[in-house]
């Protein structure tokens, strides 16, 4: 098993500029999750899925948008990039989030000047 | 109310030194887990604590869930330089399908 993936592990953007953040997991896992990890802030939920098919907002959605068109995929799309979102950006996964542990990816370090 | 607040922010000690990270909550918590990030790398899952007063130890380290279910608590006895990092409490909030996570005491050691 691969785990949890994510691509890129570093991107720089401009200001405006849209990306997508790519994360697969091969562990048949319904949930999954994004947070972002700034200095001093901790981990913090950007968006989570129950299962393909539903998503819903954490504690920082704004200027996030994300999809769960299968169990294996959760892409983070950054609309129109701000230099508040320069941070590190980790995916997780668990079977479901109820007394389980986080499989969490190795993560992508975004820059937006 | 849902968060959880962690002390102290960062701790520097001689390697051979014990170690306390402590987790608090004005809530009650259905349960809390621990995770330590290694400086570059990614969240990695240690324990999880469920009930009340409950003790876990891993090796070197003590993990304590409060009789109240406030607070929790990660010791380490004598430091090695292999325990650098940052450490991370959680909470889970059930019907919300979050966890919420502390933000985390870095932990330096002196060789």
């Amino acid at each position: 098993n691969a785990g949890v993936t994510q691509t890129p592990k570093f991107q720089v953007l401009k200001t405006g500029q849209s990306m997508t953040l790519q994360c697969a997991q091969d562990m048949n896992h319904e949930y999954m999750s994004w947070y972002r990890q700034d200095p001093g802030m901790g981990l913090r939920l950007i968006h989570y899925s129950v299962g393909a098919g539903i998503t819903d907002q954490g504690e920082v959605p704004n200027g996030y948008n994300v999809s769960r068109s299968t169990t294996e995929d959760f892409p983070l799309r950054l609309l129109s990039a701000a230099p508040s979102q320069t941070s590190v950006y980790f995916c997780a996964s668990s079977y479901t989030l109820g007394n389980n542990e986080q499989f969490f990816g190795p993560g992508t370090r975004l820059t937006v000047l | 109310g849902q968060q959880v607040m962690q002390i102290p922010q960062y701790q520097h000690v001689q390697e051979g030194e014990d170690f306390t990270t402590y987790c608090n909550s004005s809530t009650t918590l259905s349960n809390i887990q621990w995770y330590k990030q290694r400086p570059g790398g990614h969240p990695v899952f240690l324990i999880q604590l469920v009930k009340s007063g409950e003790v876990k130890k891993q090796k070197r380290l003590t993990f304590q869930f409060g009789e109240a279910k406030k607070n929790s608590s990660l010791h380490i006895t004598a430091t090695q330089t292999t325990d650098v990092g940052t450490y991370f409490c959680a909470r889970l909030i059930q019907g919300a399908q979050k966890l919420v996570f502390g933000q985390g005491t870095r932990l330096t050691i002196n060789p």
